[in-house]
């Protein structure tokens, strides 16, 4: 299975934009990438997802690198709401209903 | 538009007991799925249901049981639990099991086998 690869933690500050990073460099064609962030003692709330384009919806933009092998969630403006973990996911291949989860990026934002 | 509602909020068992965690969706979504998460670790399916009337076991399914009742309704039983159950349980939904759909989780269910 495609995986991805995300730095442990990050720190912004607020109001400041954020871009989280995020690494996979075995993506196959059909896997679509997906972000979902999680707020303590809550369960994952899903952010954005894209195929090759760029994505923006109300929460977040979706930077995807034109190889596919990297993409960037990109938070506009931080709040200290959005301190969170951001999970990098793909979805896709021979079991769509099997999404992995790792460690994913502690987001830390400082007033 | 509740989402996806998980019973119990938190749950203490002895070793051997046995429970089932409960997890409705009110949004017609056919796909739903089980999850455990360990302290700082990220989420494991334990088994999830593409659509009424089926199941299948994810990465970490032993020492679970689960059953889809109705296309609303998907439970997760424990038979004789063990304190390596100790985890945070997330139930969630999914439109359809196509990547290009997002999931939506509920507020976990906090198990300590003790």
């Amino acid at each position: 299975d495609a995986k991805t690869t995300q730095p442990n933690s990050m720190e912004s500050n607020e109001e400041e934009p954020v871009h989280l990073p995020c690494n996979h460099s075995t993506i196959s064609g059909t896997d679509y990438i997906h972000w979902y962030l999680q707020l303590p003692s809550q369960g994952p709330e899903y952010v954005i997802h894209g195929l090759t384009s760029n994505v923006n919806n109300r929460m977040a933009s979706l930077a995807i690198a034109e190889d596919r092998k990297s993409s960037t969630l990109i938070l506009h403006r931080a709040t200290l709401r959005d301190a969170a973990v951001y999970y990098c996911i793909l979805r896709g291949g021979s079991n769509n209903n099997d999404m992995r989860f790792g460690a994913g990026t502690r987001l830390t934002v400082k007033p | 538009n509740a989402g996806v509602t998980q019973t119990p909020k938190f749950q203490v068992l002895k070793t051997g007991q046995s429970m089932t965690l409960q997890c409705a969706q009110d949004m017609n979504h056919n796909s739903m799925y089980w999850y455990r998460q360990d302290p700082g670790m990220g989420l494991r399916l334990i088994y999830y249901s593409a659509s009424e009337g089926t199941t299948d076991k994810g990465e970490v399914p032993n020492g679970y049981n689960v059953s889809r009742l109705n296309k609303r309704e998907f439970s997760l039983r424990l038979e004789s639990a063990a304190p390596s159950q100790t985890s945070v349980y997330f139930c969630a939904s999914n439109r359809r099991e196509l990547p290009n759909y997002g999931y939506t989780f509920g507020s976990g269910t906090r198990l300590t086998v003790v």
